[in-house]
């Protein structure tokens, strides 16, 4: 049971450069989140998606699109890098929502913009 | 607004020694409460959690947690620490608008 996989593990970008990272849940669960972790900021929402073809903005949204076209995928995408978003982005989903229940999370994606 | 603070940002104890993370929210009313756990590399973990009733749950990998509403507190408690608990440890707050917040973490370091 693979639970959440993240694509890719490790990504080099150049400033204004774009990328996509792909969220992979085989548990059903009809909601998931895009996080990242910075040090000493613990971990900050930047979109979620309570269903197939709906997102939402989380805590810091600015400068990343998200899209959830099929349940069990929720694509994050940088459609300009800067050096700000150099972090290690998480991916997690929930069978409720995450207020309330517990959320599964990937091994997380390491993401350095030069 | 609601916020989770861990005021310890990094701990060190001896292999066997009794361990205690803080964690302080600010919530209005009866929050949801979480222990998460991260190992080198790794992604988070539930250790535990608290909704309501007994203010005292037990998690997984024999941790416990209190809550205590008139400290706002939700510390993390280990009898015996082993050397595999060396992590990062995270707390994190929810309420009824879905909204939940996580703490900026402890770190934490197992001294043989």
């Amino acid at each position: 049971n693979a639970g959440v996989t993240q694509t890719p593990k490790f990504r080099v970008l150049k400033t204004g450069q774009s990328m996509t990272l792909l969220c992979a849940q085989d548990m059903n669960h009809e909601y998931m989140y895009w996080y990242r972790q910075d040090p000493g900021m613990g971990l900050r929402l930047i979109h979620y998606s309570v269903g197939e073809g709906t997102t939402a903005k989380g805590e810091v949204p600015d400068g990343y699109n998200v899209s959830r076209l099929k349940k069990q995928n929720f694509l994050l995408g940088l459609e300009s890098a800067a050096p700000s978003q150099t972090s290690v982005y998480f991916c997690a989903s929930s069978y409720t929502g995450r207020n309330t229940g517990e959320l599964f999370f990937g091994e997380g994606s390491r993401l350095t913009v030069l | 607004a609601q916020s989770v603070t861990q005021p310890d940002i990094h701990i060190t104890v001896s292999e066997g020694a009794s361990l205690e993370l803080r964690c302080n929210y600010s919530y209005g009313a009866t929050p949801y409460l979480f222990w998460y756990v991260q190992s080198p590399g790794q992604g988070l973990q539930l250790l535990l959690k608290y909704f309501s009733g007994d203010t005292l749950v037990q998690g997984i990998k024999g941790f416990e947690a209190e809550f205590k509403r008139s400290q706002s507190s939700f510390n993390l408690r280990k009898p015996s620490v082993h050397w595999s608990d060396a992590a990062e440890y995270f707390c994190a707050g929810g309420d009824n608008n879905n909204d939940m917040r996580f703490g900026a973490g402890t770190r934490l370091t197992v001294k043989p």
